[in-house]
This record gives C-alpha cells, structure tokens and sequence, in this order.
C-alpha cells in the first residue's frame, strides 16, 4: 500500500523567508511521481511542481524547488522569497504505476507581513 | 475548454437520501478520480478510473459507487447518505500521455449530511 505523510500541519514564515515543508512516503514501486499541489482558501488545486523518482536532479520551478531523498523516500519543498500569496494548504502527492494517486493531510503554510 | 466541471455546487442530504455527483471533462482525458476532503484534512482518493468501463477502488470507497460509461463523465453515487459523508468532493482527471502529468481539478462539491 502507499502512503504519504506530511508531520507538520501548520508552518508559518515572514515574508521574504525561506520555509521548507516536509513529505515522507512509502510505495514498492521503483517507478513513481511525486507532486506538491497548492490549496489556498478559493479551495482549487493548484500544481505547484512535480519530480519523476528516476531522476536524480531536483526539480525546481521559480522560487520553488524540492528536495527529493530517494533512499530515504522524503520529498520537501521549499519555497525562497515567501510572499502574502504562498499562503495556503500544501500538499504532497504520490502517483505510482497503478495510477493511483494519493494525498497526503496537508500542511497550513501561514506567510508573516 | 471548461476543464473538469462539477455540479452540483453545494447539496444538503437527508440522512437516508441518494444522490449522484456529477463530472465531466472535454480535455479528452483517460484518467479520472474521486476524492473526498474533510474539513482540515487532505484528499482521500474514493474512486478511479482509466479509461472508460474500467474502475477501481480507491482508499475509501464505502458508501459510494461509480460509473464510466463513456470517456467524459464519470458520476458518483451516494446511496443512503450517512453523516459521515459530509465532505468536499473533488473530481480530477489526467491525460495518459506521460506518467508525470498532473490532476486537472474540478471546482469541488460541498456535500451536507443530516
């Protein structure tokens, strides 16, 4: 079975700041996909980026990029230059071969003027 | 191009009432799911499909049912609403061409059981 858990439920971070959000998953899969997705109080998802467990690179998209840990089947993001918009619920996702895909419970990013 | 479009928006049930969430998508999409969210907590996957007359369980599939008669849509049956499913339902969907490809969420349906 496949699981994803993200330990922290509520973050915050000053404006400016650099936060870094934790996600730790578990398949048997050797091939998977793993995404953060945005959910600000509009309640629409919103893909904030995405990394092929194949590659070894880290993905980076702006001021997001994730630090992907295979071995250790961690996947953080972090997010640079914090603005008032970044706040919202982030959660990381995990896309396995059998084509489920399955959420973690999310973490509440609070962003500090 | 709408995208992945839900109706109804917002449904307050019975205790004991049926009713059937729809989802349709005109992105010619083969991949299709179900998820539920409770308040404060993440996306529970209910049930998915990949291609039409194919489903499968997700997490929790208790209390629902789904269909996929064609390529578009891809329904959820409530039967005897429960309390218990007072929820925000989600329905996404993905193309099959890469396996990176992200979910294409609809709008939500705020479901009330009481």
């Amino acid at each position: 079975a496949q699981t994803v858990t993200q330990s922290q439920p509520e973050m915050s971070v000053q404006e400016a700041e650099t936060v870094t959000l934790s996600c730790t998953y578990d398949t048997s899969e050797s091939d998977y996909y793993l995404f953060w997705y945005k959910q600000p109080p509009s309640r629409q998802m919103i893909l904030v980026i995405r990394q092929e467990a194949y590659k070894q690179q880290n993905a980076t998209e702006n001021r997001f990029s994730v630090n992907f840990q295979k071995a250790a089947k961690s996947f953080s993001l972090k997010i640079s230059d914090s603005q008032l918009g970044d706040a919202a619920m982030y959660f990381c996702a995990l896309k396995t071969s059998y084509d489920k895909v399955i959420f973690g419970p999310g973490t509440s990013l609070s962003v500090i003027p | 191009n709408a995208g992945v479009t839900q109706t109804p928006k917002f449904r307050i049930l019975k205790i004991g009432q049926s009713m059937t969430l729809q989802c349709t998508q005109d992105m010619n999409h083969n991949y299709m799911y179900w998820y539920r969210q409770d308040p404060g907590m993440g996306l529970k996957l209910i049930y998915y499909s990949v291609g039409a007359g194919i489903t499968d369980k997700g997490e929790v599939p208790n209390g629902y049912n789904v269909s996929r008669s064609t390529t578009e849509d891809f329904p959820l049956r409530l039967e005897l609403a429960a309390p218990s499913q007072t929820s925000v339902y989600f329905c996404a969907s993905s193309p099959q061409v890469t396996n990176n490809s992200p979910l294409h969420f609809g709008n939500g349906t705020r479901l009330t059981v009481t």
